[in-house]
């Protein structure tokens, strides 16, 4: 069984360019979630998505972030005109209906 | 904020059973207690959850005092490669509310000693 996958797994942009990270689900999980991960810090909630709707986006910066989880394919974190700050490990769980999160290894975005 | 106590870091002989504490004396009736590690810096690794009686998988025990206030995660034989950070989280097992975010606070880093 295919675990969580995220791709890709490192990343490097230079500040102002887009970053674009794919998490694709367990086979049979509908919901996923992001979360992120700043050097020496511990991991927060960012978004939690279903298929074609974003139930709670709470933990999203208000501005340049972005995510969608369509009905085909796996779910994007977009986020725009990229920043230092924002180099980070960027993690995807997915589960069932409130049940267990399961992460995925995480992307790792480098800002130049 | 996480609703969790854990001591900073442990340390533990290989071969011998590690036992990782956490209290959580606010927890709810409805609460179980989950606990994750995080390896390195890869993804975290779900190990084991429970709500009130002990639980044992292949990876780990949780042991839950009968107050539900405090629990304890046991690796009965730790090896070199369960050295990570490991985390207690509470949250509620229902559909209701936010309870779906996982919120971590800093851990307990257990390094195994050959």
């Amino acid at each position: 069984n295919a675990g969580v996958m995220q791709n890709p797994r490192h990343l490097v942009r230079r500040r102002g360019q887009e970053a674009r990270l794919r998490c694709s689900p367990m086979k049979g999980h509908s919901h996923v979630y992001w979360y992120r991960q700043l050097p020496e810090e511990g991991l927060k909630f960012m978004v939690y998505l279903q298929k074609e709707n974003i139930i709670d986006e709470s933990g999203m910066p208000k501005e340049r972030f972005s995510a969608e989880f369509p009905k085909e394919g796996p779910s994007i974190l977009r986020i725009q005109q990229v920043v230092r700050g924002d180099s980070a490990a960027y993690f995807c769980a997915s589960s069932g209906l409130i049940d267990t999160q399961y992460f995925g290894p995480g992307t790792r975005l480098t800002v130049l | 904020d996480a609703k969790t106590t854990q001591p900073p870091s442990m340390d533990c002989a290989e071969g011998r059973a590690a036992n990782l504490p956490c209290n959580h004396s606010t927890i709810s009736g409805n609460e179980y207690v989950y606990w994750y590690r995080q390896i390195h810096s890869q993804g975290p690794q779900y190990i084991i959850h429970g709500l009130k009686n002990n639980e044992t998988n292949e990876m780990a025990s949780l042991i839950i005092t009968e107050d539900r206030k405090s629990s304890t995660l046991i690796l009965p034989h730790a090896t070199l490669r369960d050295t990570a950070v490991y985390y207690c989280i509470v949250r509620v097992g229902d559909s209701g509310g936010s309870n779906y975010k996982l919120t971590f606070g800093k851990g307990t880093l257990l390094t195994v000693n050959p």
